[in-house]
């Protein structure tokens, strides 16, 4: 069985500072590792993936993500936040058998 | 990418009644899915529709309750049966294309938020 874990039901920073959304996971094989993100009354969005190759993946909105196969985590970073990043954020996980697991998400509040 | 689209976006509906939700995409995809989530909350996966097959089911979930249609590779259908209070919540449909990798991020429709009263 596979699962992911997001360990902060909110984040909170302040604008310009830096942000990082927590990810662990844990599945049978090689994961294959998402983010994506909700905006207010939005559907979800994909921000980036790590399937292989480099351990740091970028993606959209000078979004990041670094796979950390010994810590089993795959964190979301961004080195200056905006307000515009507020949104809902989830993690997810699949393997070459499939359906993708969701995580709770993580609430990101950004304040000026 | 894919854009969906989904029909109707909201809905006030009587306990008892039925409403069916569409999914359109603007491209053949492989695999449609179908999820709940209340405000704020993760989301909950109900099926995969299956194209030209009955769909798979969730534990937990049934086509009795949910019952899907996917006739083509860019159109399903979710029926909502005999609502309760309690199937209140945002009922989103997925897309994700596996004939380029099988490795593919999914696309996700804007949703369509039920009422039941």
């Amino acid at each position: 069985a596979q699962s992911v874990a997001q360990p902060e039901d909110q984040v909170n920073v302040a604008e310009g500072n830096p942000l990082t959304v927590k990810c662990t996971y844990s599945v049978s094989g090689n994961p294959y590792l998402f983010w994506y993100v909700q905006y207010p009354n939005r559907g979800l969005q994909f921000l980036l993936k790590y399937i292989t190759g480099d351990n740091l993946v970028k993606g959209s909105y000078g979004f990041e993500a670094e796979f950390n196969k010994s810590q089993t985590s795959f964190h979301l970073k961004k080195p200056s936040a905006l307000v515009s990043d507020s949104a809902l954020y989830f993690c997810a996980v699949k393997t070459n058998a499939g359906k993708s697991t969701f995580g709770d998400g993580t609430t990101l509040t950004v304040k000026p | 990418s894919a854009v969906i689209s989904q029909k109707p976006s909201r809905d006030i509906c009587q306990r008892g009644t039925s409403l069916t939700i569409q999914c359109q995409v603007d491209s053949q995809v492989t695999m449609m899915f179908w999820y709940r989530q209340q405000p704020g909350q993760s989301l909950t996966l109900i099926a995969t529709a299956n194209q030209g097959s009955e769909a798979t089911y969730e534990s937990g979930f049934v086509i009795d309750k949910f019952p899907i249609s996917r006739p083509n590779l860019t159109f399903s259908t979710l029926t909502v049966s005999n609502m309760s209070p309690e199937d209140s919540s945002i009922y989103l449909c997925s897309v994700e294309d596996l004939r380029t990798s099988s490795y593919n991020e999914q696309f996700f429709g804007p949703g369509t938020r039920l009422t039941v009263l």
